[in-house]
């Protein structure tokens, strides 16, 4: 079957750097792709990675390595409005998205 | 560019009626769209994909008579939830893919939360 692990729950401080890791298994693979979604919104375009390696954004990055059936969101300087979920999904080779559970991120001043 | 809407934001609505959601994007034309569930603290379900002019494909598990999906231009997509229960109350956000181009990222509406009385 096809399946994606994140975390359920991560806690982090104003100002530091957090890492939320994703694990997938899907039957093919077209892509990752990293949503941050707010309570009682719709989520927002993150990033995409289709090929090894990291790719930053500003004060988000994300990590891929397709060997490894592995990703991260690499968040810096945080801030009080990053408290969101952060879903990775992944494009089968259906090219549909496979949708993990969701990190649920709390950030402490 | 790729804004998605929907409408209504949110609805309440009585045991055993109907409600319509539309979903449409308004600067670039989408011959997929993809309706979604998500109940609180869960992750997204996806519950149909559809086409521009042909009948959508619907998830296992979801029943295709209770949500009526039409797909009839290339910016307008509804979700009709028939004979609408409690159980139904929950957060229905669509999305829409653009016509050409990569990376085949889903430009999502704002959502729609039903509540059933």
């Amino acid at each position: 079957g096809q399946n994606i692990d994140q975390p359920t729950e991560m806690t982090a401080t104003e100002g530091a750097i957090v890492q939320i890791n994703c694990t997938y298994q899907t039957s093919g693979f077209n892509g990752l792709f990293w949503y941050q979604q707010h309570a009682g919104e719709a989520p927002t375009f993150l990033s995409y990675n289709v090929l090894d390696g990291l790719e930053e954004k500003g004060r988000f990055s994300s990590f891929l390595s397709r060997s490894k059936g592995y990703s991260y969101l690499l968040l810096k300087e945080l801030q009080m409005k990053d408290s969101a979920s952060y879903l990775c999904a992944v494009l089968d080779s259906n090219y549909q998205l496979i949708w993990g559970a969701g990190t649920k991120l709390i950030i402490k001043p | 560019g790729a804004v998605v809407s929907q409408h209504p934001s949110w609805v309440i609505c009585k045991s055993g009626t109907s409600v319509k959601i539309e979903c449409r994007s308004l600067d670039f034309q989408a011959t997929t769209m993809f309706w979604y569930r998500q109940f609180p603290k869960q992750s997204l379900m996806l519950m149909a994909t559809s086409n521009e002019g042909s009948k959508a494909t619907y998830e296992q598990g979801v029943e295709k008579d209770k949500f009526l999906i039409n797909h009839a231009s290339l910016t307008l997509s509804t979700l009709t939830v028939t004979s609408a229960h409690p159980e139904d109350s929950s957060f229905y956000i669509c999305s829409a893919n653009l016509l050409a181009g990569g990376p085949y990222e889903q430009y999502f509406g704002p959502g729609t939360r039903l509540t059933v009385t």
